[in-house]
């Protein structure tokens, strides 16, 4: 059973820093596609990062050059650095697996930890 | 980024059949991409509900199907229930290989 679990959310202000982390168990985060998904109060999903197992990365437009997705591979964890926090980064951010048999389907997401970025 | 469309809401009587129309383009549906539908009960994680366009993984009731078609799909539940009462997503890929996700519709059982 693939089991993810999220953490680092915090109140910060706009213009900080946070790293959100996505552990792992069940699957090896090297071996598979991982994203970051978020969603802002009350809105829809948005994605904003995946990694590929060769390690290519990939971002959505919103938070190019300002978020980095990393991975630790004898931690099983997948990071989410996040610079220069907006007001509207706002949301909980969601890690899954993306399943490449399921042809790039998120098929296992975690519980979600928020984000609150104050002016 | 190419967006995904739906409608805000739809609804039903329990026992009805009710379909959800995900629109794109040729840059994301229409270019070949697979298209993936996640639902979201209430204060709860997204849950894979279909995958390829009309694959169910395990556990997921054969109520839910989906179709896709041109640059559009959609996710017909048949025999409204109650426990269907969430919000649905589409979600496809772009030709730049981003992940984008449909607008998102609430459904209601009346």
């Amino acid at each position: 059973e693939v089991q993810l679990v999220e953490s680092g959310g915090a109140l910060i202000q706009s213009g900080g820093s946070l790293r959100l982390s996505c552990a792992a168990a069940g699957i090896s985060v090297s071996m598979n596609y991982m994203s970051w998904v978020r969603q802002a109060p009350g809105k829809g999903l948005e994605w904003v990062s995946m990694i590929f197992s060769g390690g290519r990365t990939y971002y959505a437009d919103s938070v190019q050059g300002r978020f980095v997705i990393s991975r630790d591979e004898s931690k099983n964890i997948v990071y989410l650095q996040m610079n220069s926090l907006r007001v509207e980064d706002t949301a909980v951010y969601y890690c899954a697996r993306v399943n490449r048999i399921a042809v790039a389907a998120a098929d296992s997401w975690g519980q979600g930890t928020l984000v609150t970025v104050s002016s | 980024q190419s967006v995904l469309t739906q409608p805000p809401s739809v609804s039903g009587a329990p026992g009805q059949r009710v379909t959800i129309p995900c629109t794109g383009s040729s840059s994301n549906i229409g270019s070949g991409s697979y298209i993936h539908w996640y639902q979201q009960l209430p204060g709860t994680a997204p849950k894979l509900l279909i995958y390829a366009n009309n694959i169910r993984p395990s556990g997921v009731p054969d109520r839910f199907s989906a179709s896709k078609s041109g640059t559009s799909s959609s996710l017909a539940i048949s025999g409204l229930q109650a426990e269907d009462e969430a919000n649905y997503y589409c979600q496809s890929y772009d030709s730049s290989l981003r992940a984008i996700f449909g607008t998102g519709t609430k459904v209601t059982v009346l």
